[in-house]
């Protein structure tokens, strides 16, 4: 089993609506989740990090965090054609692991 | 926002070459530093962490031979892509972060293209 496993994709939503990225980890003992977005040959820059079980807001951002369950979503509203990217979780664990990332495609 | 540079951003080299990469926090001073390798539609793949003054750590599978990481001071570490071949070709990315725990800070990565 992978450590952070996302679905690749691609995600394909319209412009204006909710996209929705999952991902799942397998350290218990994990406290720290970040999402990053990567645009093709960029690296990756922070949008998100949550610490805390529960959701945490950032403009059209939010983060959703169930340690019992170990998965980490981000839902991004009123998608945008310029989100569309590539998303990265990662879990720090002492170290950041990346999982292999979804690609959003937000279609006007 | 705290800014890391690499350079340089593309490099091309025949294969045996050595090529070095710099890594550089221009306003704080990392602690530790890592260095990530992306290859096309993969993610990024940890290579080694490194601390100002000790020897890297590098992950499993990573030849620390091949791959030589330098962190001489509190904001530059480099990289070293010795005898290089064609399937060291990647996108290869450092991050750099204060203290533990601290937010990672990344740089716009390095292009190595090896013929």
């Amino acid at each position: 089993q992978k450590e952070v496993e996302q679905n690749s994709g691609p995600l394909s939503v319209p412009e204006g609506a909710i996209a929705s990225l999952n991902c799942t980890y397998s350290d218990r003992g994990s406290q720290s989740f970040f999402w990053y977005r990567q645009y093709s040959g960029k690296s990756p820059e922070l949008i998100m990090f949550i610490y805390s079980n529960g959701d945490k807001e950032d403009g059209r951002f939010t983060a959703q965090l169930n340690k019992a369950s170990q998965y980490v979503s981000l839902l991004i509203r009123d998608s945008q054609p310029s989100d569309s990217a590539t998303y990265l979780c990662a879990v720090d664990t002492g170290k950041l692991i990346f999982g292999q990332g979804t690609t959003l495609q937000v279609k006007p | 926002g705290a800014v890391v540079s690499q350079h340089p951003s593309r490099v091309i080299c025949k294969s045996g070459t050595s090529v070095k990469i710099e890594c550089r926090s221009l306003d704080f001073q990392a602690t530790t530093m890592f260095w990530y390798r992306q290859f096309p539609k993969k993610s990024l793949m940890l290579m080694a962490t490194s601390n100002e003054g000790s020897k890297a750590t590098y992950e499993q599978g990573v030849e620390k031979d091949k791959f030589l990481i330098n962190h001489a001071s509190l904001t530059l570490s480099t990289l070293t892509v010795t005898s290089a071949h064609p399937e060291d070709s990647s996108f290869y990315i450092c991050s750099a972060r204060v203290g533990a725990g601290d937010e990672q800070y990344f740089g716009p990565g390095t292009r190595l293209t090896v013929t």
